[in-house]
C-alpha cells in the first residue's frame, strides 16, 4: 500500500461546477500537506499550503486537512477551463524535506 | 534570469550513451533534487542534496549519478542510458527554513527518450 493514495481520474466536470480532489494518507506523522497542479508538459507549480489540520482559503480554492482521518481535499468552486490540469497532493513530516506525492489527478472541466 | 531552470528541455539519445541533465537554481536554496514522471507512476524522487557536496538517495536512484559542487547546480548523469530511463525528469529545489519549508520549486523539466 502507497503512503499516499490519489484517484488518477481523470475526473470530467462540466464549467461552473464545484469540484472536489482528495487524497488520503497512512503516516500521522505528516504535518505539511501541499497541492500543485500541473499543466500539460509544465512543471509543478505549489496551489496551496497547509501546515498540520484544519482548512485554508485562496481565491475559488480551498484546502482541508483533517488529520483524524488521514485525509486532505482540495476543492474548486466555479470551476473554469483554464483549471483543466493534474492535481498532485504532497505530504511530510516536520523533520524530513523530502515530499511524499500522490499519483496526481487529471482533471478536466468542459467549456 | 531568476528561478529554477533546465537544459536540454528536449534529448534524444542511444542505449547505452551517457547523458548528462542539468538543473541550476538562483535562489541560494539549500536543497535540490531530481525526480522521474512517468505514466502510472506520478513523481519518483531519484536522488537528493541538502548543500553543496552533500546528496543522497531516492527512491529510483539505479543508473544515475549526481554531484553538487555548488549550491546553484545539480547534474544528473545517466552513465549508459537504457530504454527505461525514456522519461520527463524534473529538478526542483527549496528552502531549509520559512514559512513555506519543505515548498518545492520546480524547472520546466527535459523530455529524454532512449532509443
Amino acid at each position: 500500500q502507497k503512503e499516499v493514495e490519489q484517484d488518477p481520474g481523470p475526473l470530467s466536470v462540466p464549467e461552473g461546477a464545484i469540484v472536489s480532489l482528495n487524497c488520503t494518507y497512512s503516516n500521522s506523522a505528516f504535518q505539511y500537506f501541499m497541492w500543485y497542479r500541473q499543466y500539460s508538459r509544465k512543471g509543478p507549480e505549489l496551489l496551496m499550503y497547509t501546515y498540520s489540520s484544519g482548512n485554508k482559503e485562496d481565491g475559488r480554492f480551498t484546502a482541508q486537512v483533517d488529520k483524524s482521518s488521514k485525509y486532505i481535499s482540495l476543492f474548486i468552486r466555479d470551476s473554469q477551463p483554464s483549471d483543466s490540469a493534474t492535481y498532485l497532493c504532497a505530504m511530510s513530516d516536520y523533520s524530513n524535506y523530502q515530499l511524499i506525492w500522490g499519483a496526481g489527478t487529471k482533471l478536466i472541466i468542459k467549456p | 534570469d531568476a528561478g529554477i531552470t533546465q537544459s536540454p528541455r528536449y534529448k534524444i539519445t542511444e542505449t547505452g550513451r551517457q547523458v548528462t541533465l542539468m538543473c541550476h537554481q538562483t535562489w541560494s536554496h539549500s536543497y535540490m533534487f531530481w525526480y522521474r514522471q512517468d505514466l502510472g507512476h506520478g513523481l519518483r524522487l531519484i536522488y537528493y542534496s541538502a548543500a553543496a557536496d552533500i546528496t543522497d538517495k531516492g527512491e529510483v536512484p539505479d543508473g544515475y549519478v549526481v554531484s553538487r559542487s555548488k549550491t546553484e547546480n545539480f547534474p544528473l548523469t545517466l552513465e549508459s542510458a537504457t530504454r527505461s530511463q525514456t522519461s520527463v525528469y524534473f529538478c526542483a529545489s527549496s528552502e531549509a527554513s520559512g514559512a513555506h519549508r519543505n515548498e518545492q520549486f520546480f524547472g520546466p523539466g527535459t523530455r529524454l527518450t532512449v532509443l
